[in-house]
């Protein structure tokens, strides 16, 4: 079964547009790491953002922010007023101590935006 | 310079052929990965080593074999390159999380790209 799912295979939207990327996960483990990484099309991967299991609290950074909800087991990321430059692939990736943390990623979603 | 180094970065070769891919790292971190990237699969876990002692199967590790030479070095062979091994390939490393006072971010390489004709 997949542990991180990434339903949105592609997004488009125009610039300045509101846009969220969905990630549900499934762990059976209390412990765990959530993480989103950004790829764009230069290929390399970059850290966008970690979450811990027992830290809820949804983050905002710049235009970007993060929802975390244990009750849905969702994890979704919100590029408000979106640019050309956030036209990337973004990776949601769960991480549990329970199998020695290691990662498990899902597909992907490739953004584009649309200037 | 790339906390996280990979060589070759682009790579063309011949059916048949073997190929070893480098990584090194100058986090001091024990935990190294290598991970294939293919569209529309994300990435694929393909062997993982805890210490220099310890190495592990992921999940796609047939037609692969790993090396670790040393806490910073992880290599990863193709002894018989086959044109499906056509993929992008991600080294990293990570520390061992909130249990061990760290973050458990993986930390990435550039990327080495492996065409197979």
């Amino acid at each position: 079964a997949q542990k991180v799912t990434q339903a949105q295979t592609e997004i488009s939207v125009v610039e300045k547009e509101d846009v969220t990327l969905d990630c549900v996960y499934e762990t059976r483990d209390t412990t765990y790491y959530l993480f989103w990484y950004k790829q764009p099309p230069s290929g390399e991967l970059v850290f966008l953002i970690r979450r811990n299991s027992f830290d809820e609290q949804n983050e905002i950074s710049g235009r970007y922010s993060w929802n975390f909800q244990k009750s849905t087991s969702s994890f979704n990321f919100t590029i408000t007023a979106s640019q050309v430059v956030d036209s990337a692939v973004y990776f949601c990736a769960l991480s549990e101590e329970i199998t020695g943390n290691q990662f498990y990623f899902g597909t992907g979603t490739s953004l584009t935006v649309i200037p | 310079d790339a906390d996280v180094t990979q060589t070759p970065r682009n790579r063309i070769t011949k059916t048949g052929k073997r190929i070893m891919l480098e990584c090194s790292q100058t986090k001091g971190h024990d935990r190294m990965y290598w991970y294939r990237q293919d569209p529309g699969l994300g990435l694929r876990l393909i062997y993982y080593s805890f210490d220099v002692k310890d190495i592990n199967k992921g999940e796609i590790s047939d037609g692969y074999s790993v090396s670790r030479q040393a806490q910073a070095k992880f290599s990863l062979s193709l002894e018989s390159a086959i044109p499906n091994q056509t993929a992008l390939y991600f080294c990293a490393t990570s520390d061992y999380g909130l249990a061990g006072g760290g973050t458990g971010e993986l930390f990435f390489g550039e990327g080495s790209r492996l065409t197979v004709l």
